[in-house]
């Protein structure tokens, strides 16, 4: 079973853009996770998704978006790029909402700079 | 006051050496995590635990509920187990948002 991909690995931004990162799941998992890791903060939680809603949302700026496919599929979206927004950008995946015994499996993750 | 803490925040030991790595929080959980990652980002799930111990290998997770407390142990160390480590913590009450422990760094000499 092909593990959780995400897409671009690495991104250099400027301040000001606009950026998309694409996240595909485990085949049959229908929950989607993302998460912001930076050095200062560590690992922060942004939103879940579960069937094509958002199920949950992190304290993140209205500039911090996301939306999830049919296919489960994720993107998130991060509008007017600010310095601090540089960070590793985490998808994990796993099987069934409501759940707490369905353990996350993570991506590789992308790695924004914003400069 | 972060909802999980862990410690050390540093490790530095010799290879073969036994490890502990600890993970106390302060909320009501469904589960914990074990993650571990590498440098270069990538995050491997080692366990997840909402009760009793589990054992992968020469790891072995344990967590008491009732004292809100879990540790990871690595037996037999290796410099190819140096990483972060990190608990993470799913609260029952929370809209399942899980919480991360600040993580520990492990660096395992030959």
């Amino acid at each position: 079973k092909a593990g959780v991909t995400q897409t671009p690995r690495y991104l250099i931004k400027t301040r000001g853009q606009q950026v998309t990162l694409s996240c595909s799941p485990i085949s049959g998992h229908r929950s989607v996770s993302w998460y912001q890791q930076t050095p200062g903060q560590g690992l922060q939680f942004l939103f879940e998704y579960f069937s094509e809603t958002q199920r949950n949302k992190g304290n993140f700026p209205g500039r911090f978006s996301g939306r999830q496919f049919s296919n489960s599929r994720s993107e998130m979206n991060v509008s007017t790029l600010e310095l601090g927004d540089s960070a590793l950008y985490l998808c994990a995946s796993r099987g069934g909402w409501g759940s707490p015994n369905y353990e996350q499996y993570f991506g590789p993750g992308t790695r924004l700079t914003v400069t | 006051k972060n909802e999980v803490e862990q410690s050390p925040q540093n490790l530095t030991a010799q290879e073969g050496e036994f490890i502990t790595i600890n993970c106390s929080y302060s909320v009501g959980i469904s589960a914990l995590h074990w993650l571990q990652q590498h440098p270069g980002g990538g995050i491997v799930s080692l366990f997840m635990l909402s009760s009793g111990k589990k054992k992968h290998g020469r790891l072995i997770a344990t967590i008491n509920i009732q004292e809100k407390h879990s540790s990871l142990h690595i037996t037999a160390s290796h410099p190819r187990d140096s990483a972060v480590y990190i608990c993470a913590v799913r609260p029952r009450n929370r809209d399942d948002k899980i919480i991360f422990g600040k993580g520990t760094r492990l660096h395992i000499l030959p």
